[in-house]
């Protein structure tokens, strides 16, 4: 079956505007994660959906990151005013049950390479 | 932040041999999981230890967990060179609502 899929898988943007990334999970995962990867780091956690609801967001840096997941499948990163230390990998993944239910094998997708000039 | 360290940071082998590859992490936890990502892009699982198993096995992977030393290692034996990338442990931390917190990963090359 189809994996996570995000898009754009490239992104190039200019400081000071505004993208969005979008995150498709597997069908049926009630569990979406974001995290971002910079160059030589492991991923960190930026936010994490149960269903429709943000029911972590503790990994946002600040109040120019948001993300929602309005019917509970597709999730939208959107961050606002970029700036330069934003470029990275933003990863997504979703897992079928997440929280503290079951064992929380997370899938990944692809990633989006976001550059900010 | 970054849960812990994985050790060594780089490691270069030939084809056939053995390679091994530990984390070390800070908090309790619900369970360990090791991912392989090609290229710097997306993430694979690899396999997923729970915190009351000390060894796990899946194929040529073996990871043992010592919860006292609060580490783990990652056995690869028989690498390959389609084993090349970069290895990274995660944990799930206990209290947490499932996120994982990935150390900087150990980047393997096997060499042909």
């Amino acid at each position: 079956g189809a994996g996570v899929s995000q898009t754009p898988s490239n992104k190039v943007t200019e400081k000071g505007k505004y993208v969005e990334l979008r995150c498709d999970p597997i069908s049926g995962h009630t569990a979406l994660y974001w995290y971002r990867q910079s160059l030589g780091q492991g991923p960190e956690f930026l936010i994490y959906f149960q269903g429709t609801g943000a029911a972590d967001d503790s990994g946002l840096p600040n109040d120019r990151f948001f993300a929602v997941r309005p019917e509970g499948s597709v999730s939208t990163l959107k961050i606002q005013r970029t700036e330069r230390g934003d470029s990275a990998v933003y990863l997504c993944a979703s897992s079928l049950r997440g929280g503290r239910q079951g064992t929380n094998e997370q899938f990944f997708g692809p990633g989006t390479r976001l550059t900010v000039l | 932040s970054q849960q812990g360290e994985e050790d060594p940071q780089a490691l270069s082998i030939q084809e056939g041999e053995n390679a091994t590859m530990n984390c070390s992490y800070k908090t309790s936890i619900n369970n360990l999981q090791w991912y392989r990502q090609n290229s710097g892009r997306g993430l694979v699982h690899l396999i997923l230890i729970r915190s009351n198993e000390r060894e796990k096995h899946s194929g040529r992977l073996r990871v043992t967990l010592d919860t006292s030393k609060k580490s783990s290692s990652l056995l690869i034996t028989a690498s390959r060179a389609a084993d090349t990338a970069s290895y990274f442990c995660a944990t799930d931390n206990l209290g947490s609502q499932g996120n994982l917190i990935f150390g900087k990963g150990t980047k393997l090359s096997v060499k042909p």
